[in-house]
């Protein structure tokens, strides 16, 4: 079991370029969440996904947003025409939680994102 | 809206004493109820859940218990250590869905 984990750990970039993120869950983790943390707060939430069906994502995240996860195992975050205030750390987390049986999550790393 | 209200100022005890951080919510009681810690730079770590029928939980040195009539649940660390120092974050999932709510966090700061 390696954990979550999250690449890039680390991205700069400019206003306007498009940003990409991967985050690869713990093996056989049918549930994979993405959320987004600034400094002093909690984890915020943005999308979730149960195997590679997309069932829930917030009203706060814009059309700029999108994620995927093509074959139920890793997923990309993509945020296009990068902003000032998309700067954060963008953090991944997977479950093993099957039906309605309540969800440990195991958090990645995260990715910090800092639009110049 | 949900809302999780947890103090936002930093707690500072003294090592061997109990911290007990607050989480209070709004609207009504969700299905169950996590804390996490966090350190600086890192991912949550998951520590204890507790259910709406359940009134508390333990593990090692963690107590939870939650409330729903007062809709607050206290996290307590006995025998606190300067280990224990990190931000503790509270967080609700409700019934039916899938979205998890965390709160702002409480900073614990244990001095030896």
């Amino acid at each position: 079991d390696t954990g979550v984990s999250q690449n890039p750990r680390h991205k700069i970039t400019k206003r306007g370029q498009n940003v990409t993120f991967r985050c690869d869950p713990i093996s056989e983790h049918n549930r994979l969440y993405w959320y987004r943390q600034t400094l002093g707060q909690g984890p915020e939430f943005l999308t979730y996904f149960q195997n590679e069906a997309q069932l829930e994502k917030s009203r706060l995240l814009s059309d700029r947003f999108s994620a995927e996860r093509p074959k139920g195992s890793f997923s990309t975050l993509e945020i296009q025409r990068t902003e000032q205030g998309d700067s954060a750390m963008y953090l991944c987390a997977s479950s093993a939680a099957r039906g309605g049986r309540a969800d440990t999550q195991y958090f990645g790393p995260g990715t910090r994102l800092t639009v110049l | 809206s949900q809302k999780i209200e947890q103090n936002s100022e930093a707690l500072n005890i003294q090592e061997g004493k109990t911290a007990t951080l607050t989480c209070n919510y709004t609207n009504y009681s969700p299905a169950y109820l996590q804390w996490y810690r966090q350190d600086p730079g890192r991912g949550p770590v998951f520590l204890l859940l507790i259910r709406e029928n359940e009134k508390e939980k333990r593990k090692e040195r963690l107590k939870v218990t939650f409330d729903t009539t007062l809709k607050q649940s206290l996290f307590h660390i006995t025998a606190s250590q300067p280990a224990d120092s990190a931000t503790y974050l509270c967080a609700l999932v409700y019934t039916g869905g899938f979205k998890t709510i965390f709160g702002a966090g409480t900073r614990l700061f244990v001095k030896a």
